[in-house]
């Protein structure tokens, strides 16, 4: 089965501190996303990789950078946590090789920035 | 503007009854189509999903249906169950997977 692990399912941190947030998946996956879930909106796309070191951004990706230094990590960063990026954030990943495959999910953080 | 619609945040169905979540879509570039089950504190599981040269797509309890020319799709699920309660989110994707947008989501719930 494939797994998707994110490094924290809750986490507050204060206004203006640097966050990491760190997903690995296992199974050899090109591509990796991240999506911030919100009432109402649904999942909106962040940031996204199709291969190390390389990045793309979503419909999101103001106050987010991210790091792809090895396939299996994809990394979140928020330069300067803000009341604006309380959510729930959710990682995911999918085959490039295979078409029509679903993306698979890890089981989210909740952040609150306080 | 959101590519993805689902105009219905919530529904509410008997135990044993069909349940039926509608999803529109925008983008005719789309070519596959997904349904993501979601609880409260958990990341989304992957149900269903159906490829835009199918018009019906089965799984169990679960059968999802499609109309190209609509840009609809919609989820059936029969007979529902109090465990199916939780947030449906529809998605929709091309390019191999290198892009999956998402719905806002719709709340069943699930009466027993």
């Amino acid at each position: 089965d494939v797994k998707v692990t994110q490094s924290s399912r809750y986490l507050v941190k204060r206004t203006g501190e640097k966050v990491f947030l760190e997903c690995v998946q296992d199974m050899d996956h090109e591509n990796m996303f991240w999506y911030r879930q919100d009432p109402g909106l649904g999942l909106r796309l962040i940031y996204f990789s199709y291969d190390v070191k390389m990045k793309e951004k979503g419909d999101i990706p103001e106050g987010y950078s991210v790091s792809r230094e090895k396939k299996e990590r994809f990394s979140l960063i928020l330069e300067s946590a803000s009341t604006n990026q309380t959510s729930m954030y959710l990682c995911a990943s999918s085959s490039l090789t295979s078409a029509n495959t679903e993306a698979f999910f890890g089981q989210g953080t909740r952040l609150t920035v306080v | 503007d959101q590519q993805v619609k689902q105009n219905s945040p919530s529904l509410s169905v008997q135990e044993g009854r069909i349940s039926i979540l509608n999803c529109d879509y925008t983008n005719s570039m789309f070519d596959y189509f997904l349904w993501y089950k979601k609880y409260p504190a958990e990341g989304p599981t992957f149900l269903i999903s159906i490829s835009s040269i199918k018009d019906k797509n089965e799984d169990g309890r679960f059968t999802v249906f499609l109309n190209k020319s609509a840009k609809h799709l919609s989820l059936h699920i029969v007979p529902s169950q109090p465990g199916d309660s939780a947030v449906y989110f529809c998605a929709a994707s091309n390019n191999y997977g290198q892009n999956f947008v998402f719905g806002p989501g719709t709340r069943l719930s699930v009466l027993p």
